[in-house]
């Protein structure tokens, strides 16, 4: 299965800035994702990231907010603009492969907004 | 809409005790299932999956089948170990949006010596 590395692994932020957490894949996927999960609760996809266009998005979640990008198969990126203490979270980027029916996960981004 | 419903936790349990955690699920046409478990401090690994009505899961002691007449995929371990403290997350994806997968609120499963 795919090694995925995410950086920054966990960020203390402040209030009204942004960040940009990268996922780093070691093998060509065909979908890759975003998940978050919010302290004590179960997770929750944000967009599906499409190689050279714009991630679709999920209800409730918009680009302005969460700009992503994915400029080849094995890399993305999510931002999360404007942040407040409710955005903390920890961010998840997943991946799967073409005929492969398992969703693989990074080790997360834990966020803390004050 | 597709949803998943998991059992509350916590769950404390003893070393050795039969471990059970209801999982129902609601969706249309034939999802697939699966047990994803994260353990203190880490990220969320797959446990088991199945595919299509009456397929059973299994992993380092864990079982699930996939029973589609009581939408159903319940996590079973006959006997539980210390270093299966974790949060059990029960999940689907639905055959129309491979890859969105809908998860189960999570059941923190703590086992004492």
């Amino acid at each position: 299965s795919a090694v995925i590395s995410q950086k920054p692994s966990r960020d203390i932020c402040q209030r009204g800035t942004s960040l940009t957490i990268q996922c780093q894949v070691d093998s060509q996927v065909t979908m890759m994702f975003w998940y978050r999960q919010q302290p004590g609760q179960s997770l929750t996809l944000i967009a599906t990231a499409n190689q050279g266009s714009e991630a679709t998005y999920e209800s409730g979640f918009v680009i302005d907010k969460f700009p992503i990008s994915r400029p080849n198969l094995t890399f993305s990126t999510l931002t999360v603009s404007n942040m407040s203490p409710e955005d903390s979270s920890i961010y998840l980027c997943s991946v799967t492969y073409s005929g492969a029916n398992v969703l693989t996960f990074g080790a997360g981004s834990r966020l803390t907004v004050l | 809409g597709n949803s998943v419903t998991q059992m509350e936790g916590p769950v404390t349990l003893s070393e050795e005790a039969f471990l059970t955690i209801n999982c129902t699920y609601t969706a249309t046409g034939y999802p697939s299932l699966f047990w994803y478990v994260q353990y203190p401090g880490e990220g969320l690994q797959l446990l088991l999956k199945a595919t299509k009505a009456d397929d059973k899961g299994s992993n380092k002691g864990f079982e699930a089948t996939y029973r589609k007449e009581t939408t159903s995929f319940h996590l079973e371990k006959g006997s539980v170990q210390v270093s299966d403290s974790a949060v059990y997350f029960c999940a689907l994806s639905a055959s129309d949006s491979w890859g969105k997968l809908q998860f189960g609120a999570g059941t923190q499963v703590v086992v004492t010596p």
